[in-house]
């Protein structure tokens, strides 16, 4: 069974640009999480699709945005990148059913972003 | 949402040696509590979780324990090898699954 697959795994932007980053969750799973990952700040809650619906979404700016497609891959742009956007970013996917107590989440290896 | 504290920021143990991480959270509706390693350079991990309705939970080296009252649970990690390295991630459910901010574990052999 393939697991999550984040794409790309590396990119090098310079500010004011926009990023689009994919996750591909494991298959049957319909819930897919974005996390922001830097030093120090630990996995920081960006949003929750489920059934190609924002279900939850964290505490991040405008300039972040995602959509899931029907076959519940999930895109996340940012928009107007700024230097501190400069993180890891993780998606996770679970079978979304009966909310976060429910699901254990299976994260992708990532999507490192740079911004110049 | 869910306010997860996690202590220590950083631990350093010698091999054979236990080690313990302990984590707070706010909401008293949580009924789920995982745990996940990060090992450097690659994706977080579940490594063992623990459901409201048990106090202890054990897995080889590992166990974690919850204190509903107190609101807080623990990992505890016993006969630590250099392999046990890496950053540990307690969690919790709020509106998402919310992290602490990790522990970074450096076991010397």
């Amino acid at each position: 069974k393939a697991g999550v697959t984040q794409t790309p795994r590396y990119l090098i932007k310079t500010r004011g640009q926009q990023v689009t980053l994919s996750c591909s969750p494991i298959s049957g799973h319909r819930s897919v999480s974005w996390y922001q990952q830097t030093p120090g700040q630990g996995l920081q809650f960006l949003f929750e699709y489920f059934s190609e619906t924002q279900r939850n979404k964290g505490n991040f700016p405008g300039r972040f945005s995602g959509r899931q497609f029907s076959n519940s891959r999930s895109e996340m742009n940012v928009s107007t990148l700024e230097l501190g956007d400069s993180a890891l970013y993780l998606c996770a996917s679970s079978l979304g059913t009966g909310g976060f107590g429910a699901n254990v989440l299976t994260f992708g290896a990532g999507s490192r972003l740079t911004v110049l | 949402g869910e306010n997860v504290e996690q202590h220590p920021s950083t631990l350093s143990v010698q091999e054979g040696d236990s080690a313990v991480i302990k984590c707070t959270y706010s909401d008293s509706a949580s009924n789920y509590f995982p745990w996940y390693k990060q090992e450097l350079g690659k994706r977080p991990q579940l490594i063992i979780d623990i459901r409201s309705n048990v106090g202890e939970k054990k897995d080889q080296r590992i166990a974690v324990t919850l204190n509903k009252t107190a609101k807080h649970f623990s990992l505890h990690i016993t006969e630590t090898q250099p392999e046990d390295s890496a950053v540990y991630f307690c969690a919790a459910p709020g509106y998402a699954l919310n992290f602490g901010k990790g522990t970074s574990l450096l076991v010397t052999p």
